[in-house]
C-alpha cells in the first residue's frame, strides 16, 4: 500500500527566498507523481507531473525531481512571493491505468513581507 | 475551456439525510474520480467512472456510491449521513489515451458539505 509523506507540515519564509519541499513515498513502483497547490477553501490547482521515466519537471518557478530509487520527490520554488502562500500536496498515482492519487498531507507555506 | 464545475458548493444537511453532488469535467475528459478531503484525514480517494463504469473504488463503505452519465458528467450519493461525513467533495478529470492511461487531473472547487 502506497504512503505519501511530506515534511514539513508547514513552512515560513520571507519573501524573495528559495526553498524545497519534501515529499516521500515508500512504494517506488509509481506511474508518475503529481505536485498541486490548494488555497484555503479551494479546489487543487495542478502545477507539475513528473512521469516515472522523467527526472524533473519545470514551470515558471517551480522545479519538481523525481528519484524513484529513493523514493522521494521534491517541489524547489524560487524567488518566493506572498503569492505563494498556500497548501502544497504531492500525490502519487501507482497505475496508469487507474486515476487513484495517493495524496500526502501537504506543507502549509507561508511567504511573509 | 471551462473547467471542472461541482454543484452546489455549499451543502447542510441532518443526519439520516442523503445528498447528492454533482460534477461536470472538462470537455473531452472522460474519466472522473471524486476524492473527500477532512482535516483528520485529508484526501482520501473515493471512486472513479470512466465510460458510464465504476473503474476503481478506495475504502469507503457502500452508502457513498456514484454513476457517470453518457455525457461524462458523474454523480455522487451519499445515503444514511453520518456527521463524520461532512467534509470537503472534491471531482477530478482527466483525459483517457487510447491505451487506457489517465493524464494529469484537474480539479473542481469542491462541494462543502456540513452534517448536522
Amino acid at each position: 500500500k502506497q504512503e505519501v509523506t511530506q515534511i514539513p507540515a508547514a513552512l515560513s519564509v520571507p519573501e524573495g527566498e528559495n526553498l524545497v519541499l519534501n515529499c516521500s513515498f515508500t512504494d517506488s513502483a509509481i506511474y508518475n507523481l503529481q505536485w498541486f497547490r490548494q488555497d484555503p477553501g479551494k479546489g487543487l490547482t495542478s502545477l507539475l507531473l513528473i512521469q516515472s521515466s522523467q527526472r524533473e519537471q519545470t514551470s515558471g518557478r517551480l522545479n519538481a525531481s523525481l528519484d524513484k530509487s529513493s523514493g522521494r520527490s521534491t517541489l524547489y520554488i524560487a524567488a518566493s512571493q506572498p503569492g505563494d502562500s498556500a497548501t502544497y500536496l504531492c500525490a502519487a498515482i501507482n497505475t496508469g491505468t487507474a486515476s487513484k492519487l495517493t495524496f500526502g498531507t501537504g506543507t502549509r507555506l507561508q511567504v511573509t513581507l | 475551456k471551462a473547467g471542472v464545475t461541482q454543484t452546489p458548493r455549499y451543502l447542510i444537511k441532518t443526519r439520516g439525510q442523503q445528498v447528492t453532488l454533482s460534477c461536470s469535467p472538462i470537455s473531452g475528459h472522460r474519466s472522473v474520480s471524486w476524492y473527500q478531503q477532512t482535516p483528520g484525514q485529508g484526501l482520501q480517494f473515493l471512486f472513479e467512472y470512466f465510460s458510464e463504469t465504476q473503474r476503481n473504488k478506495g475504502n469507503f463503505p457502500g452508502r457513498f456510491s456514484g454513476r457517470q452519465f453518457s455525457n461524462s458528467r458523474s454523480e455522487m450519493n451519499v445515503s444514511t449521513l453520518e456527521l463524520g461525513d461532512s467534509a470537503l467533495y472534491l471531482c477530478a478529470s482527466s483525459l483517457v489515451t487510447l491505451a487506457g492511461e489517465r493524464d494529469t487531473q484537474y480539479f473542481g472547487p469542491g462541494t462543502r458539505l456540513t452534517v448536522l
